[in-house]
C-alpha cells in the first residue's frame, strides 16, 4: 500500500464508450502524474499536474483528457479510444514540484483494455 | 533533459552482489540520480536517490563518481523476489519524471 489509490483497477470499454479513471492520494503531496505502460514497454509520462496546474503534456492523443481538481485528486477521462489505447495506466504523486531529489509514490494502476 | 542508458536486461543468482550502471554522460548540474524498482503489473516504487559519491539504504548502495557521468545501483545478496525491472531517473524537477526501458533482473535460484 503506497497512499495512491487507483480506481477501478480494472475496465473494459468499448471504442465509443466515456470514461473515467480516478486517482486519490493523501499523502500531502501537491504533484500528481499519469503515465501509460503499454505491453513490454516503457512507462510514458502523459501529464503532470503542480498545485492543480497542468505543467505537462507529453504530446498526448486529446481523447484523453485529464482532470485535476484538488492536490488529491487527479482524473483522466477518457473518449473515443482505440485497441492501441490499451495498458496499464499508472498514477503517482510527489512533493511538489521538488527537485528529483523526492520520491514518487505510484498508484497500483488500472489495467484498460479497449473493444 | 540526461539521457540515460542502461543494460536491457541482466541474470543473477540468489545471494550474489548486482551491480546495475546506468549511464548518463549529458547528466547537468542540478540533476539528482534515482533509481526505481518495477513488478509486473504494478506500479514503480523508489530504491534510492543520490547526487554524488555514495548512498546507502536498508536495501541497496547507489554509487555515483566524481564526473557523475554515470552511477551504479548495489543490491547486496539478491533473492528471487528482487526479480523485476529497474529503472535509473536522471533531472532537475519532476517534470523530468520520464522512465526509460530499464534493466530487467532476472534472479535464478
Amino acid at each position: 500500500e503506497t497512499g495512491v489509490t487507483q480506481t477501478p483497477r480494472h475496465l473494459v470499454m468499448g471504442m465509443t464508450n466515456k470514461k473515467s479513471l480516478k486517482c486519490e492520494q493523501h499523502l500531502g503531496h501537491n504533484a500528481m502524474y499519469w503515465y501509460k505502460q503499454s505491453a513490454k514497454k516503457p512507462l510514458e509520462l502523459m501529464f503532470v499536474y503542480n498545485f492543480k496546474e497542468q505543467t505537462e503534456n507529453n504530446s498526448v492523443p486529446s481523447r484523453f483528457s485529464p482532470e485535476c481538481p484538488n492536490s488529491s485528486h487527479l482524473f483522466l477521462h477518457l473518449h473515443t479510444l482505440q485497441p492501441e489505447d490499451s495498458a496499464l495506466y499508472l498514477c503517482a504523486s510527489s512533493l511538489r514540484q521538488a527537485a528529483l531529489n523526492t520520491e514518487a509514490f505510484f498508484g497500483q494502476g488500472t489495467r484498460l483494455t479497449v473493444v | 533533459l540526461a539521457k540515460t542508458t542502461q543494460p536491457i536486461s541482466m541474470d543473477s543468482y540468489e545471494g550474489q552482489e548486482v551491480n546495475i550502471t546506468c549511464s548518463h554522460n549529458n547528466i547537468a548540474t542540478n540533476d539528482y540520480i534515482t533509481w526505481y524498482q518495477q513488478f509486473p503489473s504494478q506500479g514503480p516504487r523508489f530504491i534510492i536517490q543520490g547526487y554524488k559519491t555514495k548512498v546507502t539504504n536498508e536495501v541497496a548502495s547507489l554509487f555515483i563518481p566524481a564526473d557523475r557521468k554515470s552511477s551504479t545501483l548495489s543490491l547486496p545478496r539478491v533473492s528471487l523476489s528482487d526479480t523485476a525491472v529497474y529503472y535509473c531517473l536522471v533531472g532537475e524537477n519532476n517534470n523530468d519524471m520520464r522512465f526509460g526501458a530499464g534493466t530487467r533482473l532476472t534472479v535464478k535460484p
